[in-house]
């Protein structure tokens, strides 16, 4: 089964960090492009961050740059998100979604819960 | 503010087709492809179009995409109860070097 699982979301206070991840299974991870787009409550579907499938091209939302690094291992199946300088506005559900090209995003987790709050 | 605008709100009855447009500019629906994302609350989002008009297996036919200048717009005929969800369209856009999504359209099912 094509599968994306991810972890490491919480609460953390202002200004603190976390580190999401995202194991896939039931594909050829390393041939996908990847994404983290973020869901905060009552609100729409915000694009954070790309990466390409060797990790060498990189884009992040402008709310991200500077304060987000998007990291994959292709070895170990997985996608990382470290969260820095974290702001209220962070609070979110965090997916990691599958780019089956032409940025359409075709597989995704079930997203983790991430909560900025003193 | 999403620079991809929809209408907040679209409803039908069941049977009934309706529509829901994604207004943007040159520099993201005028430039590249445009996908549609059916959220339902409690679930993962789901992929409903993409490149414009394509569906991936097992999206009924009921759902439609197009695209035209700098906009493009999402048609669901035979509407049916299980449609009620929020729609989002997206598109890359070259000036923010980002994927946009628009700012969603709640389909209410009367």
């Amino acid at each position: 089964e094509v599968q994306l699982v991810e972890s490491g979301g919480g609460l953390e206070q202002p200004g603190g960090s976390l580190r999401l991840s995202c194991v896939a299974s039931g594909f050829t991870f390393s041939r996908y492009e990847m994404n983290w787009v973020r869901q905060a409550p009552g609100r729409g579907l915000e694009w954070v961050s790309y990466i390409s499938s060797r990790g060498s091209n990189i884009s992040y939302a402008d709310s991200v740059k500077g304060r987000f690094t998007i990291s994959r291992d292709n070895a170990k199946n997985s996608l990382f998100l470290q969260m820095n300088s974290l702001r209220a506005e962070d609070t979110a559900v965090y997916y990691c979604a599958r780019d089956r090209a032409f940025d359409a995003l075709d597989i995704w987790g079930q997203g983790t819960m991430v909560t900025v709050s003193p | 503010q999403s620079v991809l605008t929809q209408p907040p709100s679209a409803s039908g009855t069941p049977g009934q087709r309706v529509t829901i447009s994604c207004s943007g500019s040159n520099s993201n629906i005028g430039s590249n492809t445009v996908n549609w994302y059916q959220l339902v609350p409690g679930r993962a989002p789901k992929l409903l179009i993409y490149i414009n008009n394509q569906r991936p297996s097992g999206v009924p036919d009921r759902f439609s995409g197009s695209q035209s200048g700098a906009s493009a717009s999402l048609a669901i005929s035979g509407l049916q109860s299980e449609d009620e969800a929020d729609y989002f369209c997206a598109a890359w856009d070259d000036s923010l070097d980002g994927l946009l999504f628009g700012g969603g359209t709640k389909l209410t099912v009367l």
